[in-house]
């Protein structure tokens, strides 16, 4: 079955450290997404990718990174800058809406949650 | 610019009571809309979405939404209430013009928790 996976599903991470977060998608998905979910809050983009070798911010980028070597792979680094990294990390994927397949919703993974020790 | 809003935060509902949970949008042209569900510690589920034709859309579990262009909104709704459906619900929306840059994604509301009572 095609799908999206995010691991691992919980994250530990030390003060100063940095950790990367996993997603792969075998449903030949253009673009991919990444938001950040505070308790209780909605969904919040850090950063996104419409195509392989590109990326883009969302709206809470700092502290974070990406990239994507892979059509199916878009890791994001939770970087030490990242000062309040304690959240729950969802990952999604979509075909390429800059085309006409444009009532396409998002497929997301089961999420990630870090926390700092 | 494209946008979404939930007006309520918390929606209360007793078990084998109809349920509603209101959404409404601002697109430039025509709107595609989508509900999810959100259990907790996990992803967010497709629940239904519209794009043209009835404005009565029926999903999965039960649920089904109504498009009403005149109140720019898109409630989802469901007869009578399970336990089961407690859970976190979200409206998204998709601008039908791709000419604008926002269109290219969804813009998600801020959620609404669902309580039923048993």
């Amino acid at each position: 079955d095609g799908g999206i996976t995010q691991s691992p599903k919980y994250l530990f991470r030390k003060e100063g450290q940095n950790v990367t977060l996993s997603c792969e998608q075998n449903l030949n998905h253009d673009a991919m997404y990444w938001y950040r979910q505070d308790p209780g809050q909605g969904l919040r983009l850090i950063y996104y990718s419409q195509i392989v070798n590109d990326f883009q911010k969302g709206d809470i980028a700092e502290g974070y990174s990406v990239s994507r070597e892979k059509k199916e792979s878009f890791p994001l680094t939770v970087t030490s800058a990242q000062k309040n990294p304690t959240a729950f990390y969802l990952c999604a994927s979509s075909p390429d809406l800059r085309r006409h397949e444009t009532n396409y919703g998002y497929t997301f993974g089961s999420g990630t949650r870090l926390t700092v020790v | 610019a494209q946008s979404v809003a939930q007006p309520e935060d918390q929606v209360n509902v007793a078990e084998g009571n109809p349920l509603t949970v209101k959404c409404t949008y601002s697109v430039s042209g025509n709107p595609y809309l989508f509900w999810y569900v959100q259990y907790p510690n996990r992803g967010l589920q497709f629940l239904l979405k519209y794009i043209t034709g009835d404005n009565l859309v029926k999903g999965s579990y039960g649920f089904e939404a109504e498009f009403n262009k005149s109140q720019t909104s898109f409630h989802l709704k469901k007869p009578s209430a399970l336990v089961s459906d407690s859970a976190l619900y979200f409206c998204a929306v998709r601008d039908s013009q791709l000419s604008s840059g926002s269109a290219r994604q969804l813009t998600f509301g801020s959620g609404t928790q669902l309580t039923v009572l048993p």
